[in-house]
């Protein structure tokens, strides 16, 4: 079974602070990406990446950045954690070629204070 | 943008029936469509995806695709208190990386 495994599940930081939550996965996949889940909005991409160094915006990256130094590794940063990025984020990962759905991390819950 | 437009529910069905679940996508270019599963303080769980129109079965499930109609359905026959659940519906366009998810659908199954 393909794995994809965030590093926390719960994370609670002040306003102002530098977040990284990171994001490993077992399957040699070359896509990952970033979303986060607020209720009544649903999920939303941050940022993607289709391979090692490669990134691309989704639709809401203010306030975010993203690091792919390797291929099983996707990072997702808070330059400057605020109060309105709270939420439930989520990482995923799909092949290159096979579109047959993404594989979801189990979350991570971030609350900022 | 691309839409996907989910009705969030709560969708009510006795054990046993069918639980008919409706969405519809704003991009008629869009190529695949995928039914996500998610429990509460869970994260989303594949169940089915579709390419073409027509029906695609996995046991008790069926996805319905009319691409000419810009809807795609999800069939839950037999329900049972486990696929108490939300529902993603997920549209992929501009190529396999661009997905959008509707905000889902809260299914209810009762006993």
């Amino acid at each position: 079974d393909v794995k994809v495994t965030q590093s926390s599940r719960y994370l609670v930081k002040r306003t102002g602070e530098k977040v990284f939550l990171e994001c490993v996965q077992d399957m040699d996949h070359e896509n990952m990406f970033w979303y986060r889940q607020d209720p009544g909005l649903g999920l939303r991409l941050i940022y993607f990446s289709y391979d090692v160094k490669m990134k691309e915006k989704g639709d809401i990256p203010e306030g975010y950045s993203v690091s792919r130094e390797k291929k099983e590794r996707f990072s997702l940063i808070l330059e400057s954690a605020s109060t309105n990025q709270t939420s439930m984020y989520l990482c995923a990962s799909s092949l290159w070629e096979d579109n047959s759905g993404y594989t979801f991390g189990s979350g991570t819950r971030l609350t900022v204070v | 943008q691309k839409e996907v437009e989910q009705n969030s529910g709560p969708l009510s069905v006795p054990e046993g029936a069918i639980a008919s679940l409706n969405c519809t996508y704003s991009d008629r270019g869009s190529q695949s469509f995928f039914w996500y599963r998610q429990y509460s303080g869970k994260s989303p769980e594949l169940i089915m995806f579709i390419y073409s129109n027509g029906d695609k079965e996995d046991g008790r499930f069926t996805a319905q695709l009319n691409k000419a109609s810009q809807y795609v359905s999800l069939l839950i026959r037999d329900s049972q208190p486990s696929d108490s659940a939300t529902y993603l519906c997920a549209v992929t366009w501009g190529g396999y990386q661009k997905v959008t998810f509707g905000i889902g659908t809260k299914l209810q199954v009762i006993p």
